[in-house]
């Protein structure tokens, strides 16, 4: 099946520092969401993507959807000890079973005070 | 409140017993879906189900099986053929296509020994 390759597997930042975390894919995907895990829990939309070269803002998040549709971006700027988790990419290509959805490994966030 | 729940949260049984795993949703959602979280490796699909009375098998479906009597509930039995049955269960639900986007339970924990 489909694969996407989420980089990188984990980050150790300062509070405060921007984070960045991208996913690829070499397939072409028609939708890019983002979700956050925090221990124990289950995944959380943070933000959906529908239309390539879409910037989406959700507070101090902002996601692209890349212009080739077979990548999208997360950025987080001014990080704080909450944004700790693991942070998922998905991505939806046509047709496909279970509506089509591929997610990747996680970017594992650690952020030391 | 609206929502997924899954229960229980913990889950311990002995090697050679089936187990159930519960996830009921009151979003009105027509799909759902039950995952399996390994460390490292992402969401891996088990199970789905697009409307009620009828499921389709994901990716690693081998040593589960799955119900949906009702479309508020879509319970996941790890049945003795499953070899490494210790994992973190997800289950999310999704509004009827083409809109809106999958989301998740709390999770259960099950460990097999």
């Amino acid at each position: 099946g489909q694969q996407l390759n989420q980089s990188p597997q984990s980050m150790f930042i300062q509070e405060g520092e921007d984070v960045s975390m991208n996913c690829t894919s070499s397939s072409i995907f028609n939708t890019w969401l983002w979700y956050k895990q925090e221990p124990g829990e289950g995944p959380v939309l943070l933000i959906a993507l529908y239309k390539a070269g879409e910037l989406t803002s959700n507070g101090r998040l902002t996601a692209q959807f890349g212009i080739t549709r077979k990548d999208s971006f997360l950025n987080i700027s001014a990080s704080i000890p909450s944004d700790v988790g693991i942070y998922f990419c998905a991505g939806r290509s046509s047709g496909g079973g279970a509506d089509g959805l591929t997610f990747g490994k996680g970017t594992h966030l650690i952020i030391q005070p | 409140d609206g929502g997924i729940t899954q229960s229980p949260k913990y889950l311990f049984r002995k090697e050679g017993q089936n187990v159930t795993l519960s996830c009921e949703q009151n979003l009105n959602h027509d799909a759902m879906y039950w995952y399996r979280q390994d460390p490292g490796q992402g969401l891996r699909l088990i199970y789905y189900s697009q409307i009620v009375n009828d499921f389709q098998k994901g990716d690693i479906a081998e040593g589960y099986s799955v119900s949906r009597e009702k479309k508020e509930s879509f319970p996941l039995t790890v049945t003795s053929a499953q070899k490494n049955p210790t994992a973190f269960y997800l289950c999310a639900s999704r509004p009827g296509l083409p809109s809106g986007e999958q989301y998740f339970g709390p999770g259960t924990r099950l460990t097999v020994t």
